[in-house]
C-alpha cells in the first residue's frame, strides 16, 4: 500500500533514446511533482501538477514533458536523451492544506550512456 | 542561486550524543520549513516543520528551531541513535502558485555506535 510509486527504480538507457517515469499516488491528494535530484544531490523543482493541470514548469528543458491522466497519476516522458539527464528523478505528491508535507516515491535512478 | 543552504556536508555524533544540523536561507518571503530524512535508494520522508509565527517545534527526539531575524534554522536530536544516520534535507515554502519546496543541499548525519 505503498503511498507514492515511481516505476521504473532504475533506468538504463542511451543517448538518444525516448523513455517515461511513470509515478502513482493513493493518498487522494490534488498537487503532484517531479523534483531531480543531480550529482551533487541537490533537490530541484521540475514540474507541479494539481488536479491535471500544469501549475509549475521550472527552466527544463522542452523534451521533458509531463503528462497527468488523472489526479493520481503524474508521468514524465523525456525524449532525445542526453548524458546530462543521468539523475535520480523523485515524484511526489500534496495534500490540500498549506502546511502539508510533500509525500515522495522512492526515486528512478536514470543512468544514459 | 541557491535559496536554501546547508553549509555542513557532513556531520559525525556518538550515539546518544545531540545532533544539531543546520539550514540558512535568503528568501524573506519563506513562512513554512521543514526537514526531510532521506536513507539510500529511498525517497526523502517528512520529519518535522516549523511555520514563520513559531520559534521552536518539537516531536519527540526532533527540535526545529527557528531564528527569523538570522534566517537560520536548526535540526536537534537528542538522543542521537545510530539509525538517525542518513542525508537531513531542509526545505522551505512561501505562498506561491504550487506551494513547491525549496530545498537544501543536505547533511549527511553519522551516529556512531
Amino acid at each position: 500500500d505503498t503511498a507514492v510509486s515511481q516505476t521504473p527504480k532504475y533506468l538504463v538507457t542511451q543517448m538518444g533514446n525516448d523513455k517515461s517515469i511513470k509515478c502513482e499516488q493513493n493518498l487522494g491528494h490534488d498537487t503532484m511533482y517531479w523534483y531531480k535530484q543531480d550529482s551533487k544531490k541537490f533537490l530541484k523543482i521540475m514540474f507541479s501538477y494539481n488536479n491535471k493541470e500544469l501549475i509549475i514548469n521550472e527552466t527544463v528543458p522542452n523534451r521533458f514533458s509531463p503528462k497527468s491522466p488523472d489526479k493520481a497519476h503524474l508521468n514524465l516522458h523525456i525524449n532525445s536523451l542526453e548524458l546530462g539527464d543521468s539523475a535520480v528523478y523523485f515524484c511526489a505528491s500534496m495534500g490540500g492544506y498549506y502546511n502539508s508535507p510533500l509525500h515522495f516515491g522512492n526515486g528512478t535512478r536514470l543512468t544514459v550512456t | 542561486d541557491q535559496q536554501v543552504k546547508q553549509n555542513s556536508p557532513s556531520l559525525s555524533v556518538q550515539e546518544g550524543r545531540i545532533s544539531i544540523l543546520n539550514c540558512d536561507y535568503t528568501n524573506s518571503m519563506f513562512d513554512y520549513f521543514l526537514w526531510y530524512k532521506k536513507y539510500p535508494a529511498e525517497g526523502p520522508t517528512f520529519l518535522i516543520s516549523i511555520s514563520s509565527i513559531k520559534d521552536k517545534n518539537e516531536d519527540g527526539r526532533f527540535t526545529v528551531f527557528l531564528n527569523k531575524s538570522a534566517k537560520h534554522l536548526s535540526l536537534h536530536i537528542v538522543p542521537s541513535q545510530p539509525g538517525d544516520s542518513a542525508v537531513y534535507f531542509c526545505a522551505a515554502r512561501y505562498n506561491n502558485a504550487g506551494n513547491m519546496l525549496t530545498f537544501g543541499g543536505g547533511t549527511r548525519l553519522m551516529v556512531k555506535p
